[in-house]
């Protein structure tokens, strides 16, 4: 395993299309988060999943926005209609929490950059 | 809820030299833990150095180590003998250490390496 990967590494999309994206996160780990960095700022929270279950949403995923990890393996994201402002880079990144163990470090995928034109 | 504040947008240090970035952080939780990430040109994200607040000793990880200071809310991270290769942008982040365990990210600061 060779860590968090996301595919594609690089969209560029018409305004209104609709784009997905997938995420393999570390094969044992059962916590994924999708996070949004605008060009000069920090990583911002999306959504998390705990195997497959969706347990927290920011306010920034509109209702263009939806996430699903099937089987709680891999992860994809999809952006419906979208928009200039979606223009970002999309990082995945992937964690362990099971039991009394809880790993704190979250791994990244190098992201997926959208551009909408 | 929780904000991470980064004061310097860019920084620079000549090569074997020392730097100290600085980070500061707002949160109601009593426990939570602090965070560096590098990120190189390459955009993947790689964790530097992490700080569980209850702990009073400052966190070191080789030529990497943080100053943590609880009650002004400050987590500054120093660079000793820097190397070309720590040139990067450097990410302060917190999160709870219950539940999603969600990173809050700083605006990030941009560190020069001049050889």
């Amino acid at each position: 395993d060779t860590g968090v990967s996301q595919d594609p590494r690089h969209k560029i999309t018409k305004r209104g299309q609709n784009v997905t994206f997938r995420c393999d996160p570390i094969s044992e780990h059962n916590r994924l988060y999708w996070y949004r960095q605008t060009l000069g700022q920090g990583p911002e929270f999306l959504t998390y999943f705990q195997n497959e279950a969706q347990l927290e949403k920011s306010r920034l995923l509109s209702d263009r926005f939806s996430a699903e990890r099937p089987k709680g393996s891999f992860s994809t994201l999809e952006i419906q209609r979208t928009e200039q402002g979606d223009s970002a880079m999309y990082l995945c990144a992937s964690s362990l929490a099971r039991g009394a163990i809880v790993n704190t470090e979250a791994f990244f995928g190098q992201g997926t950059r959208l551009t909408v034109v | 809820a929780q904000t991470v504040t980064q004061s310097q947008p860019e920084m620079s240090v000549q090569e074997a030299e020392t730097v100290t970035l600085s980070c500061t952080y707002d949160t109601s939780e009593s426990d939570y833990y602090l965070f560096w990430y590098k990120q190189p040109p390459s955009r993947q994200m790689i964790l530097v150095i992490r700080q569980e607040a209850y702990k009073q000793q400052n966190a070191t990880e080789n030529r990497f180590s943080v100053n943590f200071q609880k009650a002004a809310k400050s987590f500054s991270l120093k660079i000793s003998d820097s190397q070309l290769g720590d040139a990067a942008m450097y990410f302060c982040a917190s999160s709870k250490i219950q539940g999603a365990q969600k990173l809050v990210f700083g605006q990030g600061t941009r560190l020069t390496i001049n050889p």
